[in-house]
């Protein structure tokens, strides 16, 4: 089975519409991430939590929210969705630890089409 | 700000070619360096990383050194196989108050011809 875990995988939805994205780990990991990807942009940070009572916005977290459900689950929500969200979307997970080189493991990606 | 560029792609090999896909970043503090890559259908995984400066990561045949008097972190791999066709990431995460947060170059699609 995977370590992480996104459904779902792909989402076609209108604009307007409140769209929930989520993500389990069975990595045992405390710090969890959101990331879109476009086409020649890579990936951005939407927002980030480090345990289960600590969220913090990333560089482009205007029109998302986030949920930290448990150390396993942490949910992305489109309040309102717009067509410029329309992107892959990845979780991904790492350990705390004391070092900052920790590796960050990916899900498969959600792709999302707001029409 | 701190920030990473790649070299365009997509970038289109023979097998058995020698590949670099070019890296530079910026960064106020001493980063760690990595390369993730992004097979077609799926999600990023780690390739290499290096944690200071003259580090080599090294893993299934690619190899990158981190260079902190030219701000590089080049990949390259001798021999190139049909299987290496993905996009690559570079990507740096800061060792102070950045919580191994990860920022990203915009990726570089290759495709290795038989």
């Amino acid at each position: 089975d995977a370590d992480v875990t996104q459904t779902p995988r792909n989402r076609i939805t209108k604009t307007g519409k409140r769209i929930m994205l989520e993500c389990s780990q069975t990595k045992g990991h405390d710090r969890m991430y959101w990331y879109r990807q476009d086409p020649g942009l890579g990936l951005r940070l939407i927002y980030y939590s480090f345990d289960v009572k600590d969220i913090n916005k990333g560089e482009i977290s205007d029109g998302y929210s986030v949920s930290r459900q448990a150390q396993a689950k942490f949910s992305l929500s489109l309040e309102s969705a717009i067509p410029n969200q329309t992107a892959l979307y990845f979780c991904a997970t790492s350990d705390s630890g004391t070092s900052f080189t920790d590796t960050q493991y990916f899900g498969p990606g959600t792709r999302l089409t707001v029409l | 700000g701190d920030s990473v560029t790649q070299m365009e792609g997509p970038v289109t090999l023979s097998e058995e070619a020698f590949l670099t896909i070019n890296c530079t970043y910026t960064a106020t503090g001493y980063p760690s360096l990595f390369w993730y890559v992004q097979y077609p259908g799926e999600g990023l995984q780690l390739l290499l990383k290096a944690t200071k400066a003259d580090d080599k990561g090294s893993n299934k045949g690619f190899e990158a050194t981190y260079r902190k008097e030219t701000t590089s972190f080049h990949l390259e791999k001798g021999s190139v196989q049909v299987s290496d066709s993905a996009v690559y990431f570079c990507a740096l995460s800061l060792i102070y108050n950045q919580g191994g947060k990860l920022i990203f170059g915009q990726g570089t699609e290759l495709s290795v011809k038989p």
